[in-house]
């Protein structure tokens, strides 16, 4: 079947420290690759996608680079602010299909 | 431009009430889609609709759950005879066409249920 696996969190790390967010998947056919993000009270918002193999996705100082290899859609930055403090989630869709895969997201609290 | 947009944001009910959940996607969105979150859980597929069309309602949980969208615009999501197990969060997204591959859904803030 088609399914998200994120690495558990919380995650705190202190401002400016490397952010890494693994995401691995699992996929019937060829799948589309996105991150979303969930600020404090706020619905979920795109931050990346990449729609195939060695694409990579990149916004907000955000990256992530999609792995046929080894199934995975890992999330990186370089030196995390405070304002990135949020849930971030996986997520895929198959071909062209409209349904889409969550991971149970991962808690990031940035700490000055 | 307007975002997608969800009312009640927080709805409580009592165990065998009826509720309804509204959902404003962005105007001229062809695809609109229902998720449920549970607390600390990713969200859910429940049903997708292009235009008016009800095309996949394969996550509904139960008969219990009904979705339409009679004018391929608003959508309403019921839920019958709540039941504790029903409280989550219920996400609606919208897309602006109806197929093609990696198309980025845009979600709404969600309703927040709890059923006592």
């Amino acid at each position: 079947g088609n399914s998200v696996t994120q690495m558990e969190g919380p995650v705190t790390l202190s401002e400016e420290a490397f952010l890494t967010i693994n995401c691995t998947y699992t996929a019937t056919g060829y799948p589309s690759l996105f991150w979303y993000v969930q600020y404090p009270g706020e619905g979920l918002q795109l931050l990346l996608k990449a729609t195939k193999a060695d694409d990579k996705g990149s916004n907000k100082g955000f990256e992530a680079t999609y792995r046929k290899e080894t199934t995975s859609f890992h999330l990186e930055k370089g030196s995390v602010q405070v304002s990135d403090s949020a849930v971030y989630f996986c997520a895929l869709v198959v071909g062209t299909g409209n349904q889409f895969y969550f991971g149970t997201g991962t808690s990031l609290t940035v700490i000055p | 431009g307007a975002g997608v947009s969800q009312s009640p944001r927080y709805k409580v009910a009592k165990r065998g009430q009826d509720v309804a959940l509204r959902c404003d996607p962005i105007s001229g969105h062809v695809s609109l889609f229902w998720y449920q979150q549970a607390l600390g859980q990713g969200p859910e597929f429940l049903t997708y609709f292009q235009n008016e069309a009800q095309l996949d309602k394969s996550g509904l949980p139960s008969d219990r759950f009904f979705a339409e969208r009679p004018e391929g615009s608003v959508s309403t999501l019921k839920i019958q005879r709540t039941q504790q197990e029903d409280s989550a969060v219920y996400l609606c997204a919208s897309s602006p066409r109806d197929s093609g591959r990696g198309e980025t859904q845009y979600f709404g803030p969600g309703t927040r249920l709890l059923v006592l």
